[in-house]
């Protein structure tokens, strides 16, 4: 059984540029996560959604990010414009299905993104 | 979600057992431990997780305390490819659908 699969694995672009990452989770997999994970440090969610709806979105900067969940399969996580400080791994996961409560997430592996 | 404390960093010989601890003191009734660890340039890898019991899989081994203050995790037979950092995430069962994760422990698997 494939895992999760994202791409590009790595990503250099120019500050102010626009990027973006796609994640395509386990098949049957309703639950779908995006972490971001700071050099050192261990992955902060920002963003969980149950099928095509974005359930927990609070920590997503809004004001810079983005994300969708077309049809509740793969998902595409966007920064415009992109600054220095984004530069980390961006990370998809997928669960089951998290609405009854205890689901195993599973990781992909990441993108690391680097803006200069 | 509680929270959990770990050693920042362990080394284990090769071929020997890594017993690697967790403490989370403040753990709550409805709250399960999860382990997961990450190779380097790798996402996270689930490991294994308990509630009360004992817990083994092909992975590991997870010993949870009577009064759930403190966990191990063991791998039996350590090798170079274990080395990786190690979380230990509480978590409860219902709401909070994100994992937590700490610092970490390091886990260096020496030859």
């Amino acid at each position: 059984e494939a895992g999760v699969v994202q791409s590009p694995r790595y990503k250099i672009i120019e500050k102010k540029q626009p990027v973006a990452f796609w994640c395509n989770p386990i098949s049957g997999h309703n639950t779908l996560y995006w972490y971001l994970q700071n050099l050192g440090q261990g992955p902060e969610l920002l963003i969980r959604y149950e099928n095509e709806e974005a359930v927990d979105d609070s920590q997503l900067p809004k004001d810079r990010f983005s994300a969708e969940r077309l049809k509740g399969v793969d998902s595409t996580l966007k920064i415009q414009p992109a600054e220095l400080g984004d530069s980390a791994v961006y990370l998809c996961a997928s669960s089951l299905d998290s609405a009854g409560g205890l689901d195993t997430q599973y990781f992909g592996p990441g993108t690391r993104l680097t803006v200069l | 979600d509680a929270k959990t404390t770990q050693p920042p960093s362990m080394d284990c010989a090769e071929g020997r057992a890594a017993n690697l601890p967790c403490n989370h003191s403040t753990i709550s009734g409805n709250e399960y431990v999860y382990w997961y660890r990450q190779i380097h340039s790798q996402g996270p890898q689930y490991i294994i997780h308990g509630l009360k019991n004992n817990e083994t899989n092909e992975m590991a081994s997870l010993i949870i305390t009577e009064d759930r203050k403190s966990s191990t995790l063991i791998l039996p037979h350590a090798t170079l490819r274990d080395t990786a950092v190690y979380y230990c995430i509480v978590r409860a069962t219902q709401g909070a659908q994100k994992l937590v994760f700490g610092q970490g422990t390091r886990l260096t698997i020496n030859p």
